[in-house]
């Protein structure tokens, strides 16, 4: 199974400073129609995951300018420009290139 | 907007069996892969099972297969999880997902699995 690895997976941050999260995967999550299949996921507390970030760039529809997602291969990050306290929460990459689908172990955002 | 709702979850002893359903409404799920993720308490997200828009390929991760069924019914526009011979370690919320063009997740309904 691939196995997907975020750090930090304690991300203490300032209120309109900049965050910066990484994941790598063990193995590479480029498809051979040249996709890179690789999200990422928000969790606010108490609250069902939402989807942020999709094949490693693209933003969903509705997801502030202030998040975005770069990477290849097997680096990926997330990055937020400037942490806003909405923003506190539990963040997941998750790879659905090879199967089993998984995620990361999470990275929890604290202000 | 697009509602799911999860139902059948609760309280079962080791080895017993429950029977998981998502109701969708204002989203056609028929051309969508669904799958369904869990989350023991406190812990991170983890695929369960997964199904394509027709129910005709089924994936499921090591540890319950065998043991859970995945199948959707398009025509009621909802997606079933049967869970036969129950593990404590199968304890989690288990979250109703779509995969479209956007992604949508329901509420989660708790599985508790307990003597």
């Amino acid at each position: 199974d691939v196995v997907m690895t975020q750090s930090p997976l304690s991300l203490p941050v300032t209120l309109g400073q900049p965050a910066s999260i990484s994941c790598r995967s063990s193995q590479s999550l480029v498809h051979s129609d040249g996709n890179t299949w690789l999200d990422w996921f928000q969790q606010r507390p108490g609250q069902s995951p939402r989807r942020l970030i999709y094949k490693v760039s693209n933003r969903d529809s509705g997801v502030p300018d202030r998040f975005s997602g770069s990477g290849s291969g097997t680096d990926f990050t997330l990055k937020i420009s400037r942490v806003e306290a909405e923003d506190v929460g539990i963040y997941y990459c998750m790879q659905y290139r090879h199967w089993p689908h998984n995620f990361g172990q999470g990275t929890k955002l604290e202000i | 907007e697009v509602q799911l709702v999860e139902s059948g979850g609760g309280l079962v002893q080791p080895g017993g069996s429950l029977r998981l359903s998502c109701e969708v409404s204002e989203f056609t799920i028929s051309s969508s892969w669904m799958s369904w993720v869990r989350q023991a308490p406190g812990k991170g997200l983890h695929w369960a099972a997964h199904i394509n828009p027709v129910g005709s390929d089924k994936y499921y991760v090591d540890s319950v297969k065998g043991r859970f069924t995945i199948s959707r019914d398009n025509a009621k526009n909802s997606l079933s999880l049967q869970m036969n011979s129950l593990r404590v370690e199968d304890t989690a919320v288990y979250y109703c997902v779509i995969w479209s063009s956007s992604v949508h997740w329901g509420p989660g309904t708790l599985v508790t699995v307990s003597s």
